[in-house]
């Protein structure tokens, strides 16, 4: 068991470009998440993924972000056109099936700077 | 909508001492879990601790402890025995079905 794993760690970008991350969750954890993190703050949830099946989606979430979990098991978050205010750390979360409150893992993160 | 609310952005302990980390939440949900997780200096966040909702026991694991007032919406964690490795960002966190809410953040200085 390594844990969950995200990548790229960091991501430089130029305003208006695509970015795509991926999360590799501990292997048999079926529920995912997704969260934003800027500086100084706690992490903002974004989106829930049971399965493949994505379950919850904030609203925050614009237009321009899209979550997939194709399989059950890798995620990848695409961000289209970023914005500097997109500009975060991107963490990933798996928790294992049973209790729908069961803790969460952490990924290390993805860091973007969009310039 | 769930918030949650941590007011002490910053925390300082000297070692071996106590010191207890405030965090209240608002909700209408009857089912619910909280959380303290730590996250360390460009490390990854960690669960520290857990609550159920229902129960009214307090939580304990080891030098960490917790008193939840369901009533009062308060969920503050305290740490005994104070280590230098304890400091780090504390996040309390409200979990009510599908979504996961954190407060802004305690960050927690432990002075040798």
């Amino acid at each position: 068991d390594t844990g969950v794993s995200q990548n790229p760690r960091h991501k430089i970008t130029k305003r208006g470009q695509n970015v795509t991350f991926r999360c590799d969750p501990i292997s048999e954890h079926n529920r995912l998440y997704w969260y934003r993190q800027t500086l100084g703050q706690g992490p903002e949830f974004l989106t829930y993924f049971q399965n493949e099946a994505q379950l919850e989606k904030s609203r925050l979430l614009s237009d321009r972000f899209s979550a997939e979990r194709p399989k059950g098991s890798f995620s990848t978050l695409e961000i289209q056109r970023t914005e500097q205010g997109d500009s975060a750390m991107y963490l990933c979360a798996s928790s294992p099936r049973g209790q729908l409150y069961n803790e969460q893992f952490f990924g290390p993160g993805t860091r973007l700077t969009v310039l | 909508a769930q918030t949650v609310t941590q007011s002490q952005p910053e925390m300082s302990v000297q070692e071996a001492e106590t010191v207890t980390l405030s965090c209240t939440y608002d909700t209408s949900e009857s089912d619910y879990y909280l959380f303290w997780y730590k996250q360390p200096p460009s490390r990854q966040m960690i669960l520290v601790i857990r609550q159920e909702a229902y129960k009214q026991q307090n939580a304990t694991e080891n030098r960490f402890s917790v008193n939840f007032q369901k009533a009062a919406k308060s969920f503050s964690l305290k740490i005994s025995d104070s280590q230098l490795g304890d400091a780090a960002m504390y996040f309390c966190a409200y979990t009510g079905g599908f979504k996961t809410i954190f407060g802004a953040g305690t960050r927690l200085f432990v002075k040798a």
